[in-house]
């Protein structure tokens, strides 16, 4: 079975351009969430979807961030326009909607570089 | 900020057993226990999780201390690609607020 699939791997966009991430989760994995690692700090928790539903997107940072979940399956989380602060790792998991307390898994992450 | 606090960093040799303490004071009755670990700039990787019965898989064990305000995660013979941060969380569901975490050290 696949696990959370996130794409691209490495992005290194200029200031001030778009960049799209997508993520695959697990299927049948109904909650998705958003995570990011910014230099030198820990990783903190974006958003979270249950299905295609924005439950929480508490931890979003500003509004050039758009995260969507069309149809509840993969999430693309758009950067627009795209700042220095933003380079790190962005990083997305999915889980069992059924079982609230399970385990979450991880996908590999995106590398973003804005130069 | 996370609600637990573990060692900066620990290490341990080849094949013995690992022991990562965890401090959570504040959890909550609904809260439950997780670790996760991160190789390098890999994702986190799910290890274990409980709410307060010891729990145990072919990773790790967890041992949940009975008023719930600690806990160790137990790496029965830890190899060199044990080595990582390991991060403990308290969460009722999977919006974890991750800390710094523990960088654990196998040794050969």
């Amino acid at each position: 079975e696949a696990g959370v699939t996130q794409f691209p791997s490495h992005s290194v966009i200029e200031k001030g351009q778009t960049v799209t991430l997508r993520c695959d989760p697990i299927s049948g994995h109904d909650n998705l969430y958003w995570y990011r690692r910014v230099m030198g700090k820990e990783i903190k928790f974006l958003l979270h979807f249950v299905k295609e539903s924005k439950q929480d997107e508490s931890g979003m940072p500003n509004n050039r961030f758009l995260a969507e979940r069309t149809g509840g399956t993969y999430s693309t989380l758009k950067v627009q326009p795209a700042e220095l602060e933003d380079s790190g790792v962005y990083f997305c998991a999915s889980s069992q909607v059924s079982r609230r307390n399970t385990e979450a898994f991880f996908g590999q992450g995106t590398r973003l570089t804005v130069v | 900020d996370a609600k637990t606090t573990q060692p900066t960093s620990m290490d341990c040799a080849e094949g013995r057993a690992a022991n990562l303490p965890c401090n959570h004071s504040t959890i909550s009755g609904n809260e439950y226990v997780y670790w996760y670990r991160q190789i390098h700039s890999q994702g986190p990787q799910y290890i274990i999780h409980g709410l307060k019965n010891n729990e145990t898989n072919e990773m790790a064990s967890l041992i949940i201390t009975e008023d719930r305000k600690s806990s160790t995660l137990i790496l029965p013979h830890a190899t060199l690609r044990d080595t990582a941060v390991y991060y403990c969380i308290v969460s009722y569901g999977q919006n974890f607020v991750f800390g710094p975490g523990t960088r654990l050290s196998v040794l050969p």
